[in-house]
């Protein structure tokens, strides 16, 4: 079955500091997502990637970064980590490749990973 | 634009009671719609998906949920309903704009079962 890896579950970070977040998955899929979740605002897209070293921006990109050097993983990057950037990490994956009918679009995610910046 | 609204923050259901998970889009297109469910302390769960074909999907753990064109919704269903299926529930429509296939999220639904 799909599997989706993040590094963290949990993470506690001093302001300014440079956050790495770490996913992996195992399913070959291309496409490759991170958004944060909060209360109230649902999911929103932080970053995707669609290949190997493709890279696009979602709805609130700003004080991210993201790299994908294969395929297997996408790093979303705190560049200098600010307390509104406390929040619960979520990525996930999908194929775009032929797939059975259950499995087509759907995006499956990992874990989940909480942040809190002091 | 490509949006999707979740009107309840919160349904409270007796177990063994039917309950509903509301959900509506607005869409260009024809649109692709799906329910996750993220238990306490866990990542999102697929249950169920409609892209194509009937209107009543059925998923995982018993849930189904109906697409309605007329009334552009998709809200989450189940007969009889379990303490266990108390977790946050979100609905999600595809997204093509920018040409790229993404996913919008309704800002999800708290569902607590009563024993």
């Amino acid at each position: 079955d799909v599997k989706v890896t993040q590094s963290s579950r949990y993470l506690v970070k001093r302001t300014g500091e440079k956050v790495f977040l770490e996913c992996v998955q195992d399913m070959d899929h291309e496409n490759m997502f991170w958004y944060r979740q909060d209360p109230g605002l649902g999911l929103r897209l932080i970053y995707f990637s669609y290949d190997v070293k493709m890279k696009e921006k979602g709805d609130i990109p700003e004080g991210y970064s993201v790299s994908r050097e294969k395929k297997e993983r996408f790093s979303l990057i705190l560049e200098s980590a600010s307390t509104n950037q406390t929040s619960m990490y979520l990525c996930a994956s999908r194929s775009t490749g032929t797939q059975v009918e259950r499995r087509r679009e759907t995006q499956y995610f990992g874990p989940g990973t909480r942040l809190l910046v002091l | 634009a490509q949006s999707v609204a979740q009107p309840e923050d919160q349904v409270n259901v007796a177990e063994g009671n039917p309950l509903t998970v509301k959900c509506t889009y607005s869409v260009s297109g024809n649109p692709y719609l799906f329910w996750y469910v993220q238990y306490p302390n866990r990542g999102l769960q697929f249950l169920l998906k409609y892209i194509t074909g009937d209107n009543l999907v059925k998923g995982s753990y018993g849930f189904e949920a109906e697409f309605n064109k007329s009334q552009t919704s998709f809200h989450l269903k189940k007969p009889s309903a379990l303490v266990s299926d108390s977790a946050l529930y979100f609905c999600a429509v595809r997204d093509l704009s920018g040409g790229y296939n993404k996913l919008i999220f309704g800002a999800g639904t708290r569902l607590a079962v009563h024993p």
